[in-house]
């Protein structure tokens, strides 16, 4: 069956640091495979998206995440923190196995903090 | 505007009563979703329909109940079943399986 790790509950960065967030899968079948953001008491907005073309996605707002399939991950990057950008973070998988239900299988979130 | 709208976005009910969540979207979407949101616990799915006059349990539909007569709309009903309804409410649409889930604002559910 599908699923979703993601390292850290909260990870935290200064202003124009680098904002690495880890994800790992875990998928019988090539995945699909998506990040989302989600700021206070809001819905969740997609970031990015893989769906099995380049293995290097770039996203909104200066997020890029790289598909390694050997690491079975799927970390999201930015290369410079910027205060706007705590909040948190889904990273999510497509479930195609053998039922195939299209639903997707989300991690347990990552709250980043940006600190000044 | 194409989008999925919730309403209310506070909601607050008394134990024992049922109450239903409103959920629409026009962006022509087969498939939609509802999900519950508890601090540090992410999303869990409660119910999905992939079709009209179609839907599916998902991984915590018990005390809860969902209808889809028409393809825009998907309310999703708590019942006095449900031990604890208090939770934010998210719903979700996509065209279909395995492509992505546009998200709707939300309805913050306080039950006394």
């Amino acid at each position: 069956a599908q699923s979703v790790t993601q390292l850290g509950s909260h990870v935290s960065v200064s202003e124009g640091a680098l904002v690495l967030l880890r994800c790992n899968y875990s998928s019988s079948v090539p995945p699909y495979l998506f990040w989302y953001v989600q700021y206070p008491n809001q819905g969740l907005q997609l970031l990015l998206k893989y769906t099995s073309a380049a293995t290097l996605v770039k996203g909104i707002n200066g997020f890029e995440a790289e598909f390694k399939k050997s690491e079975t991950s799927f970390h999201l990057t930015k290369p410079s923190a910027h205060m706007s950008d705590a909040a948190e973070y889904f990273c999510a998988v497509s479930d195609k196995g053998s039922s195939n239900t299209g639903k997707l299988i989300f991690g347990q979130g990552t709250t980043l903090q940006v600190k000044p | 505007d194409g989008g999925i709208t919730q309403s209310p976005k506070y909601l607050f009910r008394k134990e024992g009563q049922n109450v239903t969540l409103s959920c629409e979207q026009n962006l022509n979407h087969d498939a939609m979703y509802w999900y519950r949101q508890d601090p540090g616990q992410g999303l869990r799915l409660i119910y999905y329909s992939q079709i009209v006059n179609d839907f599916q349990k998902g991984d915590i539909a018990e005390g809860y109940s969902v209808s889809r007569e028409k393809k825009e709309s998907f309310p999703l009903t708590v019942t006095s079943a449900q031990k604890n309804p208090t939770a934010f409410y998210l719903c979700a649409s996509s065209f279909g399986t395995n492509y992505e889930q546009y998200f709707g604002p939300g309805t913050r559910l306080t039950v006394t």
